[in-house]
């Protein structure tokens, strides 16, 4: 996963909760990318961000989803008011050149489960 | 809107064989595209990426071609081992730099 740290790895929310999940790309890399794996399902884009700017998030739902990657600190993906719906893993990822495309390395996952 | 197919969705092969895995996908104007592999309840690691311009790359027992034109991509893996048994993603990149994944080959291989 050449250094693109996620945390936390588990996290369990009821309905109706927060949940935040972190990401840190690897050391002095600015582009980061989430995707969503849904049980039994591949992996879907969710949003592109850069230092301070969003991208591209044309894979986020439009309600409840909310991504960020300030000057300083990892990259925060939010969901509120969770549903079971969004029991999944969620991966980061990192472009090995740390520019907008190549490799992309991918982090362990933060896996959410909603009950 | 590209689409990722990938087949075999699992196989299983005694220890020893050769195998190769196919990845199909619709729109041929791709940046790259990666081969990945993941173990259970674990994150993805990166195979093979071949860029659009490139026809193939290797590494060690693993040996990715990618044909634009017919949009197809195969990955070879020489002499299986137990170790290799995990999903095997295939991804391509188009504009905006996102990755369009297949839903993976499960692989088996048995001692």
């Amino acid at each position: 996963n050449a250094g693109v740290m996620q945390n936390p790895r588990h996290l369990v929310r009821r309905r109706g909760q927060e949940a935040r999940l972190r990401c840190s790309p690897m050391k002095g890399h600015s582009h980061v990318y989430w995707y969503r794996q849904l049980p039994e399902e591949g992996l879907k884009f969710m949003v592109y961000l850069q230092k301070e700017n969003i991208i591209d998030e044309s894979g986020m739902p439009k309600e409840r989803f909310s991504a960020e990657f300030p000057k300083e600190g990892p990259s925060i993906l939010r969901i509120q008011q969770v549903v079971r719906g969004d029991s999944a893993a969620y991966f980061c990822a990192s472009p090995s050149s740390g520019s907008r495309s190549g490799e992309l390395f991918f982090g362990e996952g933060s896996r959410l489960t909603v009950l | 809107k590209q689409e990722v197919t990938q087949i075999p969705a699992a196989l299983s092969v005694p220890e020893g064989e050769n195998l190769v895995l196919n990845c199909s996908f619709t729109d041929s104007a791709i940046y790259n595209l990666q081969w990945f592999r993941q173990d259970p309840g674990k994150g993805l690691t990166s195979l093979l990426l071949i860029q659009s311009s490139q026809r193939e790359q290797t590494s060690g027992r693993l040996n990715a071609s990618l044909d634009k034109s017919s949009g197809r991509s195969t990955l070879y893996i020489a002499a299986s081992q137990p170790g290799d048994s995990a999903t095997y993603l295939c991804a391509a990149e188009t504009s905006g730099s996102r990755l369009t994944f297949g839903e993976g080959t499960q692989l088996t291989v048995n001692p």
